[in-house]
């Protein structure tokens, strides 16, 4: 069945360092690719999605990197801060369909 | 505002007790959705809808059920509650064209004794 596959489970990195966090997506049909950001105790939220015609796309310290082919993306946060600290899900739908598929999650920890 | 509605936010209940959760949204979207999810872990997908009067099964809908009367209402029922229940729940809706961005409601945590 459609899957999402999300790496790693858990990131913890520097405050200033950089991180990524990886998805890999089973359905071929699959055109949009959101990310949503859930801090603690809140409700998961929007934070950059990408469509399939689109390569790369990026807002401010937060970018997305989409390879159709190899069915990945990715999620990089550049400069990280405390209040990046957070759980990340990756998705993929097909705009106008009915499902999103999400990732499992990665809790980042960026130490001050 | 435009936003997505759930009551009760806190919810704790006996074994065994019907229970209906809430959920509104005044965003006009025509698809809806019920997660359920342990705190910052995995979403799990228990119903959705992508009109009025159309509901379909998601992953863990074997012990509840929904209606979709109203365009702007979600209501999810679990007929007979059990301590395996106890989770958050959280409702989400998206437009229907142009993109599938999920907005979700702030949750019911619900705990069964």
């Amino acid at each position: 069945g459609e899957n999402v596959e999300q790496h790693p489970s858990t990131l913890s990195v520097q405050e200033g360092d950089s991180a990524v966090i990886k998805c890999t997506y089973s359905d071929s049909a699959s055109n949009y690719f959101p990310w949503y950001k859930q801090e603690l105790g809140k409700r998961p939220q929007l934070i950059i999605d990408i469509r399939s015609n689109v390569g790369e796309k990026k807002d401010q310290r937060i970018a997305v990197t989409l390879n159709k082919t190899a069915k990945h993306f990715s999620l990089h946060i550049t400069e990280t801060q405390p209040e990046d600290s957070a759980v990340y899900f990756c998705a993929a739908s097909k705009i106008g369909g009915f499902k999103t598929i999400f990732g499992a999650g990665t809790r980042l920890f960026v130490k001050a | 505002e435009a936003d997505i509605y759930q009551t009760p936010r806190y919810l704790v209940i006996g074994t065994g007790k019907k229970i209906t959760l809430e959920c509104s949204q005044t965003m006009g979207h025509d698809k809806m959705y019920w997660y359920q999810q342990d705190p910052g872990m995995e979403l799990h997908l228990i119903h959705y809808s992508y009109g009025v009067n159309s509901t379909e099964k998601g992953d863990l809908s074997s012990e509840s059920t929904v209606s979709r009367i109203r365009t702007e209402h979600f209501p999810l029922t679990l007929e007979s509650a059990r301590p395996s229940h106890t989770s958050q729940y959280l409702c989400a809706s998206s437009p229907t064209l142009s993109t599938d961005t999920q907005y979700f409601g702030p949750g019911t945590r619900l705990t069964v004794l």
